[in-house]
């Protein structure tokens, strides 16, 4: 079975400073992976995807995640904080083929210290 | 650019209502999904559907239904809305052209409280 583990709820960082969010995936096949964002009171927007081209995919605002098959990881990162990167991200796997389902992460919720 | 709307920001239900939520998007994408969004579960799936007039149960599709007779609308019906219903709901569409990718794109929810 798919699955995808973001191994933290709450993250705290000053702005500024680099930014590390952690996903761990399970997948019995070849995964496409993705990061979206979701700022308050709004809808999801997609960070950045992996489907199988480059390990180190770059996304939008700064954001980079490197997949790691032998860590099954897919860890996003960002050099320096912003303000406005508080947000609450997720990591999504989906399990390949034909079939068009995503499986969430239970999100991390980021916040920026000025 | 990819448009998905939903017809309301905000619900609020009693229980026992009928309740429908609609979604429009505009891209001509075939997919159209049902989420729900709960403090630390992440979003679920619902239902979602294929094409007109199909439909697939999702994670959680107990309480819901849904109905998709034009390709561009996707309607979430809460039969007899309870009080475990009160989530954040986020309609999402993709087309066939990225399924290789299913990459999704995301309207910007509606928040229903039921009483």
């Amino acid at each position: 079975a798919q699955s995808v583990t973001q191994l933290d709820s709450h993250v705290s960082v000053s702005e500024g400073t680099p930014v590390l969010l952690r996903c761990n995936y399970s997948s019995s096949y070849s995964p496409s992976l993705f990061w979206y964002v979701q700022h308050p009171n709004k809808g999801l927007q997609l960070l950045l995807k992996y489907t199988s081209a480059a390990t180190l995919v770059k996304g939008i605002n700064g954001f980079e995640a490197e997949f790691k098959k032998s860590e099954t990881s897919f860890h996003l990162t960002k050099p320096s904080a912003h303000m406005s990167d508080a947000a609450e991200y997720f990591c999504v796997v989906t399990p390949g083929g034909a079939t068009n389902k995503l499986i969430f992460g239970t999100g991390t919720l980021l916040a920026v210290q000025p | 650019d990819v448009k998905v709307t939903q017809s309301s920001r905000y619900l609020v239900k009693r229980t026992g209502e009928k309740v429908f939520l609609e979604c429009v998007q505009d891209m001509d994408h075939e997919n159209m999904f049902w989420y729900r969004q709960d403090p630390g579960l992440g979003l679920r799936l619902i239902y979602f559907s294929y094409d007109v007039k199909m439909k697939e149960k999702g994670d959680i599709p107990e309480g819901y239904s849904v109905s998709r007779e034009k390709k561009e609308r996707f309607s979430l019906i809460l039969e007899s809305a309870s009080t475990n219903q009160t989530s954040m709901y986020l309609c999402a569409s993709s087309s066939l052209a990225s399924q290789a990718y299913n990459e999704q794109f995301f309207g910007p929810g509606t928040r229903l409280t039921v009483l």
